[in-house]
């Protein structure tokens, strides 16, 4: 059980176009998902906090208009780099939370690369 | 802002010794410490876990400890094999509140 999947595994794009990213529970509500970025060698920078039907909580200093997240149902969550260059180059991993749950089920991962 | 410190970065053993791997952190409030190990370009995996009513917590060869008082928490692996080698994280929170990260730990397991 707790599987969590994101699509696409890895992504390559322009400079300036937009990329969305999904994660999934896929046996269990995910009330909540967290978004990671993390570089190589380093460890996982939280981005923001998504709980379902809800604004997302994001954290210091990073741009809520440049990484949009969507916490539309219990069982997905989208994170949309818009504009991207390549300085989000990055590897971006979801996790998921279950109702009052305190275990967090990471994704695969889905690594992107700006040109 | 809470924090958490993690030592060694890096951690070299011959295979069947024991590795441990060290955490401190600040938040007085965290009652919640769990553990993942991260292979090369894939995701992070829950290992082990314990609570703050509980000392220490073992699971085949791997343990946690937990000592409230020092804030200090630490991961155990017993017999040690290739396969262990890894990346760790140890990570603390308030609860459903959000992971506080440590910086990982490479392991790596020497045949």
């Amino acid at each position: 059980g707790a599987v969590v999947s994101q699509h696409p595994s890895w992504v390559i794009c322009k400079s300036g176009t937009s990329v969305k990213i999904e994660c999934r529970s896929l046996d269990f509500q995910a009330t909540t998902m967290f978004w990671y970025r993390q570089f190589p060698k380093q460890s996982l920078m939280l981005m923001a906090t998504s709980n379902e039907g809800s604004k997302a909580t994001y954290e210091q200093g990073v741009e809520k208009d440049k990484f949009l997240i969507n916490h539309a149902s219990l069982t997905l969550s989208t994170l949309t780099v818009t504009s991207a260059h390549p300085e989000d180059s990055s590897f971006y991993i979801c996790s998921a939370r279950g109702y009052l749950q305190e275990t967090q089920y990471f994704g695969p991962g889905t690594r992107l690369l700006v040109l | 802002g809470e924090n958490v410190e993690q030592h060694p970065s890096t951690l070299s053993v011959q295979e069947g010794d024991s590795a441990v791997i060290k955490c401190t952190y600040s938040d007085s409030a965290s009652n919640y410490f769990p553990w993942y190990k991260q292979e090369l370009g894939k995701r992070p995996q829950l290992i082990i876990d314990i609570r703050s009513n509980v000392g220490e917590k073992k699971d085949q060869r791997i343990a946690v400890t937990l000592n409230k008082t020092a804030k200090h928490f630490s991961l155990h692996i017993t017999e040690t094999q290739p396969e262990d080698s890894a990346v760790y994280f140890c990570a603390a929170s308030r609860r459903t509140d959000k992971l506080i990260f440590g910086t990982g730990t490479r392991l790596q397991v020497f045949p």
